[in-house]
């Protein structure tokens, strides 16, 4: 299995907190991925990064920011928290970003928001 | 844009029943193919993938195979076992488009009983 750690692995907090999820990886692999599983809608792209510093939005980056100050930790950081941000959210590393290659998830923070 | 449609479920199943999850999608250019499971409490993990037009993928009795023509990568099993149970995910990769990265159906949702 992929060395992926997400931390926390539950959490419950109120309307209007920030929340930081963290993501480390072993691998060394260059691109971090963040996502979030919602029923209905599988699983949609927040935000990716392709190195240390680099990092792009996805589908549903409102609301959300990331940071990767080095190569094995990216955070998704949730300014003020809203009751629909509600959700289980994945962090996925892969080592090189193309057509043909798959990428690796951790585990999944569950995030409740009340 | 690119997109993935699969069956929702959830499909329940007797052991030993032969499986299929449909799963089509829309793309733009040769996007390659995946089949992802996941177990309760679990990130997703990869089972198969395909990269190109008439591939085959296949892993722990699962095979798909990458139909241009129908724009179709079902799931296939010949026989489930209880240990089977979990979600499954297809999702096709996209690099060119605004969204990046890989696009998921909205899963599967697979019960055996014994």
């Amino acid at each position: 299995d992929a060395g992926i750690t997400q931390s926390p692995r539950h959490k419950v907090t109120e309307t209007g907190t920030p929340v930081t999820l963290r993501c480390h990886q072993t691998e060394n692999h260059r691109y971090m991925y963040w996502y979030r599983q919602d029923p209905g809608h599988g699983l949609r792209l927040i935000h990716y990064s392709y190195g240390v510093k680099d990092t792009d939005k996805g589908e549903v980056s409102d609301g959300y920011s990331v940071s990767r100050s080095k190569t094995e930790d990216f955070l998704l950081t949730l300014e003020s928290a809203t009751s629909s941000q509600t959700s289980v959210y994945f962090c996925a590393i892969s080592e090189v970003r193309g057509r043909n290659q798959p990428q690796h998830f951790g585990d999944g923070t569950r995030l409740s928001i009340l | 844009g690119n997109s993935v449609t699969q069956m929702e479920g959830p499909v329940t199943l007797s052991e030993e029943a032969f499986l299929t999850i449909n799963c089509t999608y829309t793309a733009t250019g040769y996007p390659s193919l995946f089949w992802y499971v996941q177990y309760p409490g679990e990130g997703l993990q990869l089972l198969l993938k395909a990269t190109k037009a008439d591939d085959k993928g296949s892993n722990k009795g699962f095979e798909a195979t990458y139909r241009k023509e129908t724009t179709s990568f079902h799931l296939e099993k010949g026989s489930v076992q209880v240990s089977d149970s979990a979600v499954y995910f297809c999702a096709l990769s996209d690099y060119g488009g605004s969204q990046g990265n890989l696009i998921f159906g909205k899963g599967t949702k697979l019960s055996v009983k014994p």
